[in-house]
């Protein structure tokens, strides 16, 4: 079983709607994060949690909020989609020391609004 | 600052040698790393390197670090069909968070 999985892995959405992408981890790691991939700018950070209690905003978080459910889960939500938001979406964990910060991904949603 | 960049596309013939490079802009970067997306699926870790070295070989990668230039490449020996993927480099450090991602280079190996 994989260690860090994403719900959908697809999503097909019109302009407007609110969504929901999943993130759970088996890992037993404190930290999670959400980042977007889009061709030419790499990854760039969304939101990120160190614990249930503790949410902090990434270079891009306008238009998304996240919730922090229990130490596996962590969910990205948009609240109202809007085409420039279709992009690849990675869930990430880490259990940081230090300045040592290897990253573990899940396999991506593929997020397209119309 | 906290730029990295790498150059977008790299294409090498089947066992050749590839060179994959990246500059960052934070003299205070602690660790700086390789992380390889293959098509369909998400970053894993290939190699790291600490700051205070020059290079690390791991079988068929070498890494170098050039801290004066801020320079960080990775070599792959004897490219395979199975090393296209794109691959970023990324860099941390020491009270900062993040992990802080390159654009990514695309390798695309031809028999």
């Amino acid at each position: 079983d994989a260690d860090v999985t994403q719900t959908p892995r697809n999503r097909i959405t019109k302009t407007g709607k609110r969504i929901m992408l999943e993130c759970s981890q088996t890992k037993g790691h404190d930290r999670m994060y959400w980042y977007r991939q889009d061709p030419g700018l790499g990854l760039r950070l969304i939101y990120y949690s160190f614990d249930v209690k503790d949410i902090n905003k990434g270079e891009i978080s306008d238009g998304y909020s996240v919730s922090r459910q229990a130490q596996a889960k962590f969910s990205l939500s948009l609240e109202s989609a809007i085409p420039n938001q279709t992009a690849l979406y990675f869930c990430a964990t880490s259990d940081q020391t230090g300045a040592y910060n290897e990253q573990f991904f899940g396999p991506g949603t593929r997020l397209t609004v119309l | 600052g906290e730029d990295v960049e790498q150059s977008l596309f790299l294409s090498v013939r089947e066992g050749d040698s590839s060179v994959i490079n990246c500059t960052y802009t934070d003299s205070s970067s602690t660790y700086l790393y390789w992380y390889k997306q293959e098509p369909g699926a998400g970053l894993q870790l290939l190699t790291y390197i600490f700051s205070n070295m020059d290079m690390k070989q791991d079988q068929r990668l070498t890494v170098l670090l050039n801290k004066k230039d801020k320079h960080l490449s990775l070599r792959i020996a004897d490219t395979q069909t199975g090393d296209s993927a794109i691959y970023f480099c990324a860099e941390s450090r020491t009270g900062f968070q993040k992990l802080v991602f390159g654009t990514g280079t695309r390798l695309l190996v031809s028999p």
